[in-house]
């Protein structure tokens, strides 16, 4: 089945460490997005990459970094420079009318 | 700029009831609009999407949404409630970049609750 697979499923951060999000998708997409949802406050676009090797930041780009070296991959790093990693996030895939989603990966610092 | 509004974080109906979730937009050129589910710790599902053809559109698990120009509103509606509708539920508007693809722009969010 086609799809976006995000990994993994919870995470958990100590402070002042980088960790990095898998997003794979198999939907031959060129554009992927990623996303910060917090409660209240919907998605805000983190990065997102219309093509293989060129990526633009997005609304909350402080504190993240991504690659995007493969089509079918786009890893987000959430660094020690974000001060409230804490939320869930989302990675998606789009054609010019619809957007695919990833489970999404639960992000907590301890 | 694109944005979303969705007013009312929180909607809660009976069971059998009708459902209303009120999403108004700003754009400066013609929208693609999109209504999105969201069950708990998962990922987004597409429910309907306008993308400017018929302005009435029709959804998985009867909802539909009628775009409104005039309104500037793409509000989404089921006639009854059903207990499994409980979710979070995400207006969406596209961005055009250069190219055929764009970002989305989400609204806040509404959750409903379904009452039995």
């Amino acid at each position: 089945d086609g799809g976006i697979t995000q990994s993994p499923k919870y995470l958990f951060r100590k402070e002042g460490q980088n960790v990095t999000l898998s997003c794979e998708q198999n939907l031959n997409h060129d554009a992927m997005y990623w996303y910060r949802q917090d409660p209240g406050q919907g998605l805000r676009l983190i990065y997102y990459s219309q093509i293989v090797n060129d990526f633009q930041k997005g609304d909350i780009a402080e504190g993240y970094s991504v690659s995007r070296e493969k089509k079918e991959s786009f890893p987000l790093t959430v660094t020690s420079a974000q001060k409230n990693p804490t939320a869930f996030y989302l990675c998606a895939s789009r054609t010019a009318t619809e957007a695919f989603f990833g489970q999404g990966t639960r992000l907590t610092v301890v | 700029a694109q944005s979303v509004t969705q007013l009312g974080s929180h909607v809660s109906v009976s069971e059998g009831a009708l459902v209303l979730l009120r999403c108004n937009y700003s754009s400066s050129v013609p929208p693609y609009l999109f209504w999105y589910v969201q069950y708990p710790n998962q990922g987004l599902q597409l429910l309907l999407k306008y993308t400017s053809a018929a302005t009435l559109v029709k959804g998985i698990n009867g909802f539909e949404a009628e775009f409104k120009k005039s309104e500037t509103s793409f509000h989404l509606t089921k006639p009854s409630a059903h207990m499994s509708d409980a979710a979070e539920y995400f207006c969406a508007v596209s961005v055009f970049l250069s190219g055929n693809t764009g970002k989305l722009i989400f609204g806040q969010g509404t959750t409903l609750q379904v009452k039995p």
